[in-house]
């Protein structure tokens, strides 16, 4: 079935790295805008960031923007987050989400917790 | 950059209508879409493009824009439906999205 699963959340250090992965399957993933979507414990959605299709451009929401990279491997249906400099704003749960043709969110994922602290 | 304003919170009686709002200057450039979040739950689309509803949404969902204001309606409000509710758009660029601060719908 069509699905997103993401992995490689955890207890970080302030200032360290993580990489974040969601992996596609049950739909032609090169086919489809992706996004990441944060959520800090008992707050708010948060947009993150953005890849096209291809992954010809990506856009940021301006506090991650120079310490998160998104990008993709179309080969093997897999969307990452490389997150650098975590600071303890960062603690979120990370979702992954599809864009569909119509500019919705149609398939998200489960989420992956990350928590920043010393 | 684009802020997407909802309140914070909203309650109604089981059977009553529930209107929740999200203002913002980006519209009615941009379409506004809505999605409900149940407790530790992943969010669920239930509105997009102003006024269109997925698939498998009751009817009792629908939404319409006017002006700098997006409203979601929920008509005849089930206890079911209490969940956080959140209004997605994008900057006027359309390259980067932005999520309302979210209202949270009480039913009883």
């Amino acid at each position: 079935q069509v699905q997103l699963v993401e992995s490689g959340g955890g207890v970080v250090q302030p200032g360290r790295s993580l990489r974040l992965s969601c992996a596609a399957s049950g739909f032609m993933f090169s086919s489809y805008g992706m996004h990441w979507v944060r959520q800090a414990p008992g707050k708010g959605l948060e947009w993150v960031a953005v890849i096209w299709y291809d992954g010809s451009n990506e856009y940021y929401t301006d506090s991650v923007k120079g310490r998160f990279t998104i990008s993709r491997d179309n080969s093997k249906d897999t969307l990452y987050l490389q997150v650098n400099s975590l600071r303890a704003e960062d603690t979120a749960v990370y979702y992954c989400a599809r864009l569909n043709g119509e500019g919705s969110f149609d398939i998200w994922g489960q989420g992956t917790m990350v928590t920043v602290s010393s | 950059s684009h802020e997407l304003t909802q309140p914070p919170s909203v309650s109604v009686s089981p059977g009553q209508a529930a209107r929740i709002t999200c203002s913002g200057d980006a519209f009615p450039r941009k379409f506004a879409y809505w999605y409900q979040q149940k407790s530790g739950q992943a969010p669920v689309l239930v509105i997009y493009q102003d006024n269109k509803r997925p698939s498998g949404i009751p009817e009792r969902f629908s939404g319409s824009s006017s002006g700098t204001m997006a409203t979601l309606t929920i008509s005849g409000a089930q206890v079911d439906d209490e969940a956080d509710y959140y209004c997605y758009s994008t900057d006027t660029s359309g390259n980067r999205g932005v999520f309302g601060g979210g209202t949270k719908l009480t039913v009883l």
